[in-house]
């Protein structure tokens, strides 16, 4: 079955780049809504945004300004790349698979284990 | 936004017990809702998706249903392995977002 693995540094510095990666094993990248979530402690599941196919992405207005996306279709991997970050991005990020036109309709279906990710100086 | 409101908070229950979770949107999302179960160190599991289609493998205990703006999780008999976090997620427009969360507890 599919299966998702996020990997990237664990600390990253005020004011510098959050870069994380997903590797998606058991199934194709292609043709599937791929997206990021992040927890931050004590706060709710916050959406990120999603890319399909490096042809489309659509992310959440509060946090557009600083958030890249983008697919390796060779090595079957996803990223998320998070500028400018500032202890507010202190958070758990997890990569996961979003069912768009297909059942289960819009929801999310299929979770990497999440990756702590802390800023500090 | 769409703002999920979910409650209670928290809630202590017994194994066996049935037990009712809400989530409440804060416009009409037409039932694009999905319920998922956290358990701490691990990653959300999709448990129902268009407010009442439960997932493959998920055990029947667990139910949804929607009146209006306000969902619900239903679990019939509490086990051992459901005291968990539940989530609820709003599908009906960008951005997605996501209830608080309702802690079930053992009492």
């Amino acid at each position: 079955q599919v299966q998702l693995q996020e990997s990237g540094p664990g600390l990253v510095r005020p004011s510098e780049t959050l870069s994380l990666t997903c590797t998606v094993s058991g199934g194709s990248i292609r043709n599937k809504y791929w997206s990021w979530i992040r927890q931050p402690p004590g706060e709710r599941l916050e959406w990120i945004g999603y890319i399909y196919n490096s042809e489309s992405t659509n992310y959440n207005p509060s946090l557009k300004s600083r958030v890249t996306m983008s697919l390796d279709t060779s090595k079957n991997q996803f990223s998320l790349n998070l500028n400018s970050v500032t202890t507010a991005d202190t958070a758990v990020y997890y990569c996961v698979r979003y069912s768009r036109g297909e059942t289960p309709f819009y929801s999310f279906d299929i979770w990497g284990q999440g990756t702590m990710v802390t800023v500090s100086s | 936004d769409i703002q999920m409101t979910q409650s209670p908070s928290s809630v202590s229950a017994s194994v066996g017990d049935r037990v009712t979770l809400t989530c409440r949107a804060s416009q009409d999302i037409t039932n694009w809702l999905a319920w998922y179960q956290h358990k701490p160190g691990k990653a959300p599991k999709l448990l129902i998706s268009s407010a009442s289609s439960l997932q493959s493998g998920v055990p029947s205990r667990f139910s949804g249903s929607a009146s209006g703006t306000d969902y619900t999780l239903t679990i019939s008999s509490l086990q051992p392995e459901d005291f968990a976090t539940y989530l609820c997620q709003q599908g009906k427009s960008f951005p997605l977002t996501f209830g608080g969360g309702t802690k079930v507890e053992i009492k």
